[in-house]
C-alpha cells in the first residue's frame, strides 16, 4: 500500500554544520512531494515543496533533491541554526488516491 | 490572513467518554481534513472532505468516529466512546482544493487529545 519512509528519526548536528533527511516512497506514480516543519507543540508548516517534473529546488539554507526512478527525496539544510531545531515531516502525494502521506518525522537538534 | 482555527486545544476525559472539536478552516478553501498524530508519529489522515462532501475516510474508524461539514465551511470531529489509544493530536487542515496537485495544505495549531 502507500507508504513513506523517513530516516533518520533523529539526527543532531553542530551548528553551522549541513544535515540531511531522506525519505522514500512506494508509489511511482506520486508527483507532490513537501516538507513540514513542526516545533514543539506548533503546527506543521510548510518549508518547501517540489513536484515530480523537477529535480531540485533551493530556497536559501534549504535544498530538496528528488530521484524518481529510485523513489526518494531529501532535505537539506546547510548552515544549520538553532532555530532549525524541529521535527522534520516529509510527505508524498498520490495520484492514485489524491492523499498526503506523512513520514514518521526526523527530530533535528542543532547544538549551540 | 487567518489560519486554521481549531477548538479546544486540550481536553482530557476518561475512557468510554466522548469528545468533540471544532476546526473553522482558512475562508475560501474548499477542502478540509482532520489528520491524527500521534506522539512521535507523523499526521495519518483520518478524513477529507471537499465542500460537504466526504472524498475519504478510509482511515476513519467508523465505530467510534464520525466528522461532519454540514454547511461546507467548519467542520466537528466526534468520538464515542473514546479509547485510550485515541489519546493523540488532532489536527485540522485546508486547501483550496485538492484536485489540483501541489495545492499547499494549512494546519491548525491542533486539539491535544489526552484519554485516561
Amino acid at each position: 500500500g502507500e507508504n513513506v519512509e523517513q530516516h533518520p528519526s533523529t539526527l543532531s548536528v553542530q551548528e553551522g554544520d549541513s544535515a540531511v533527511i531522506k525519505c522514500t516512497y512506494s508509489d511511482s506514480a506520486s508527483n507532490y512531494f513537501p516538507w513540514y516543519k513542526q516545533e514543539l507543540g506548533k503546527r506543521p508548516q510548510l518549508i518547501i515543496d517540489i513536484r515530480s517534473n523537477v529535480g531540485e529546488k533551493k530556497d536559501q539554507r534549504i535544498a530538496v533533491t528528488l530521484n524518481k526512478t529510485a523513489k526518494h527525496f531529501s532535505l537539506h539544510i546547510t548552515e544549520t541554526q538553532p532555530e532549525d531545531s524541529a521535527v522534520y515531516f516529509c510527505a508524498a502525494r498520490m495520484d492514485s488516491s489524491y492523499k498526503l502521506i506523512f513520514g514518521s518525522g526526523t527530530r533535528l537538534l542543532v547544538r549551540p | 490572513e487567518a489560519g486554521v482555527a481549531q477548538s479546544p486545544r486540550y481536553k482530557i476525559i476518561e475512557k468510554r467518554q466522548s469528545v468533540a472539536f471544532w476546526c473553522n478552516p482558512i475562508s475560501g478553501h474548499a477542502t478540509l481534513y482532520w489528520y491524527q498524530q500521534i506522539l512521535g508519529q507523523g499526521p495519518k489522515l483520518l478524513i477529507q472532505f471537499q465542500n460537504n462532501g466526504v472524498v475519504d475516510d478510509s482511515q476513519l474508524p467508523k465505530d467510534r468516529f464520525s466528522a461532519e461539514r454540514l454547511k461546507g465551511v467548519d467542520s466537528t470531529l466526534k468520538i464515542q466512546p473514546a479509547k485510550l489509544e485515541d489519546s493523540a493530536v488532532y489536527l485540522c487542515a485546508s486547501s483550496l482544493t485538492w484536485t489540483v496537485s501541489g495545492n499547499t495544505i494549512y494546519f491548525g495549531e491542533g486539539s491535544w487529545l489526552t484519554v485516561v
